[in-house]
């Protein structure tokens, strides 16, 4: 069965303080691995997507890497602004019923104080 | 990309009503997905809508206590039935291009 595991949990940073969240996935053929910002009171936005094992892509403080089983998203020296649940989710090859199901992880709280 | 627009954004309804929450896009697209997210939990498929056909249920979703509309290529509608505590949820529309899924900001029930 399809499956996301993301941890920790929650995640309590100092300004500037760097540090990786993880996202441990099983899947039967992955055609794409996505990270999503979600701010209290509002939906997922769209951070990446990657697609194969060895991608790695930027945007400001944020890097995400995937491997064959997981995926890290990397922060670096983070700001109070980068406070949010970050989503992981992986999107199947299998095609069922006209799409391809995306399945997600329970999200990891990132806290980042001053 | 797409924009889109959900109604209401929070709500506080007695158990044993109803509540539908709208969903409209920016343009149009052949599927739309409705999802559910439950306190601390992972983002769940409720179902699918296509334009012109009965919508495609998730297991352990069922169109009775889900039903979903989907008039036009821009709208879907789902409702939430009978309501009782446990469906206090956020629910939330999505739509998908080749790239990436779009959600809208969510509506946040709370079922007293």
């Amino acid at each position: 069965e399809d499956q996301v595991t993301q941890s920790p949990e929650a995640l309590r940073l100092q300004e500037g303080e760097s540090s990786s969240l993880n996202c441990s996935y099983t899947v039967s053929g992955l055609r794409g691995l996505f990270w999503y910002r979600q701010d209290p009171g509002k939906g997922p936005e769209f951070l990446f997507t990657l697609y194969s094992a060895g991608e790695e892509k930027e945007k400001e403080r944020l890097k995400a890497t995937l491997t064959k089983k997981e995926s890290f998203l990397h922060i670096t020296a983070p700001k109070p602004e980068d406070s949010a649940t970050y989503l992981c989710a992986v999107q199947s090859l299998l095609f069922s019923g006209g799409y391809n199901k995306l399945i997600f992880g329970a999200g990891t709280r990132l806290a980042v104080h001053p | 990309s797409a924009v889109i627009s959900q109604k209401p954004s929070r709500d506080i309804c007695q158990r044993g009503t109803s509540l539908t929450i709208q969903c409209q896009v920016d343009s149009q697209v052949t599927m739309m997905f409705w999802y559910r997210q439950q306190p601390g939990q992972s983002l769940t498929l409720i179902a699918t809508a296509n334009q012109g056909s009965e919508a495609t249920y998730e297991s352990g979703f069922v169109i009775d206590k889900f039903p979903i509309s989907r008039p036009n290529l821009t709208f879907s509608t789902l409702t939430v039935s009978n309501m009782s505590p446990e469906d206090s949820s956020i629910y939330l529309c999505s739509v998908e291009d080749s790239t990436e899924a779009f959600f809208g900001q969510g509506t946040r029930l709370t079922v007293v």
